[in-house]
């Protein structure tokens, strides 16, 4: 059982949008530290989508926006494309941990 | 630009030990927090430890300490993950990334992953 609680699955038609929600504590995400996600596709390696609740990578593209508030935070995705349908991952410090955790992970399906 | 490159597919029995390697490049080595992760067959990414190579500053998952063992070589801008004595539930995906700033930032850049199969 994960530290950070995100639901095993999402679904979207191409076009629309979709949030992943992504429910902490007051021990890592109701912190100070920032909330970090990432998306894995079938057979490669995690790439960073959104660092420190909000930001993106250069490259990333603006259709992926993060946010946070309280103990919860959620990745945003407008305008799904086919090549959007991968796994996603929160992820956020700890504090009584004093390590890293990451959620379960959402399996995103573009119908 | 940044570039991990880990080592290759390893088999082993249970009970032998191991060490598998993860060399950054493109970037200033010694000055950025590198870490593991483990992803077992069909499962979630686990956060495992970081190091500093910078002075060895080493942070684990309680549920790692003690299992494995991180380090890192910065004269050759290698990381290592290590066990003594493998069991079959290591077997998984373990990937190296280099954390974009603080210990608690997340991870920017990730080597390609190293499996390992341990066999009962």
């Amino acid at each position: 059982q994960s530290v950070l609680t995100q639901p095993p699955s999402v679904s979207g038609a191409p076009g629309q949008r979709v949030t992943i929600p992504c429910t902490g504590s007051s021990s890592n995400i109701g912190t100070i530290y920032g909330v970090h996600w990432y998306q894995q596709l079938p057979g490669t390696a995690p790439k960073l989508l959104i660092y420190d609740n909000t930001n993106r990578p250069s490259g990333v593209p603006a259709r992926f926006s993060g946010s946070k508030s309280g103990t919860s935070a959620s990745l945003a995705i407008t305008g799904l494309q086919a090549e959007d349908e991968a796994d996603y991952y929160c992820q956020a410090y700890d504090t009584s941990l004093s390590a890293s955790v990451f959620g379960g992970g959402t399996k995103l399906t573009v119908l | 630009e940044v570039q991990l490159v880990q080592s290759g597919a390893e088999v082993k029995k249970s009970g032998e030990s191991l060490k598998i390697s993860c060399k950054g490049s493109g970037y200033s080595f010694p000055n950025y927090w590198i870490g593991w992760v483990r992803q077992m067959p069909g499962k979630g990414l686990e956060w495992m430890g970081i190091i500093y190579p910078g002075d060895s500053d080493t942070r684990y998952r309680p549920s790692f300490q003690g299992q494995v063992t991180i380090s890192a070589d910065k004269s050759n801008s290698t990381a290592y993950l290590q066990w003594k004595s493998l069991k079959a539930s290591d077997t998984a995906m373990y990937y190296c990334a280099r954390v974009r700033g603080l210990a608690a930032s997340g991870f920017d850049s990730w080597g390609q992953g190293t499996p390992v199969t341990v066999s009962s």
